[in-house]
């Protein structure tokens, strides 16, 4: 099993480009999570998926689009890359309400930085 | 909104010594998560509960509900525990979790 990965791990970007990230997981899990993390604060949710076909906002999701097309595959846009969205950006699965089992599981991150 | 507040926010201690990191929240919550991230960035989850007291290996993670407050205790200290911990509360009705800052923890050999 690999559990969660991400593609890509680092990237840089000019203002105003576009980008997506890709999360994947072979665990089976229902619910996926998309996560920033800026020095000083925690762990923000920017948007999450209750299962496949399904998303909902997070704490911070202006300046973010998200798809769950498939149940192991969820994706970040950013649709005009701004400086502001300079961050690691983590995305994480748990099993979820069927299985009553919260506990997340993250991928490795990606460094992003736009410039 | 839950808060989640962590303490101290950063350790220092030396290689043997027991360590011991706070979390308290403000509102009943239905689960605990403990999560270590290393220098290099990867997350990985320690421990979930919702009661009680839970071990694995040197790490001890234990929650007290009525007083909102989980403690994180690690023995025997070693420079490879150097990391920082998170912990994150999940509220009831709600699949997300609410996260603290993270206590940075250095063991010096």
């Amino acid at each position: 099993n690999a559990g969660v990965t991400q593609t890509p791990k680092f990237r840089v970007l000019k203002t105003g480009q576009s980008m997506t990230l890709l999360c994947a997981q072979d665990m089976n899990h229902e619910y996926m999570y998309w996560y920033r993390q800026d020095p000083g604060m925690g762990l923000r949710l920017i948007h999450y998926s209750v299962g496949e076909g399904t998303t909902a906002k997070g704490e911070v999701p202006d300046g973010y689009n998200v798809s769950r097309l498939k149940k192991q595959n969820f994706l970040l846009g950013l649709e005009s890359a701004a400086p502001s969205q300079t961050s690691v950006y983590f995305c994480a699965s748990s099993q979820g309400r069927l299985k009553s089992s919260y506990e997340q599981y993250f991928g490795p991150g990606t460094r992003l930085t736009v410039t | 909104k839950n808060e989640v507040e962590q303490s101290p926010q950063n350790l220092t201690a030396q290689e043997g010594e027991f360590i011991t990191i706070n979390c308290s929240y403000s509102v009943g919550i239905s689960a605990l998560h403990w999560l270590q991230q290393h220098p290099g960035g990867g997350i990985v989850s320690l421990f979930m509960l919702s009661s009680g007291k839970k071990k694995h290996g040197r790490l001890i993670a234990t929650i007290n509900i009525q007083e909102k407050h989980s403690s994180l205790h690690i023995t025997a200290s070693h420079p490879r525990d150097s990391a920082v911990y998170i912990c994150a509360v999940k509220s009831f009705g709600n699949e997300k979790l609410t996260f603290g800052t993270g206590t940075r923890l250095t063991i010096i050999p």
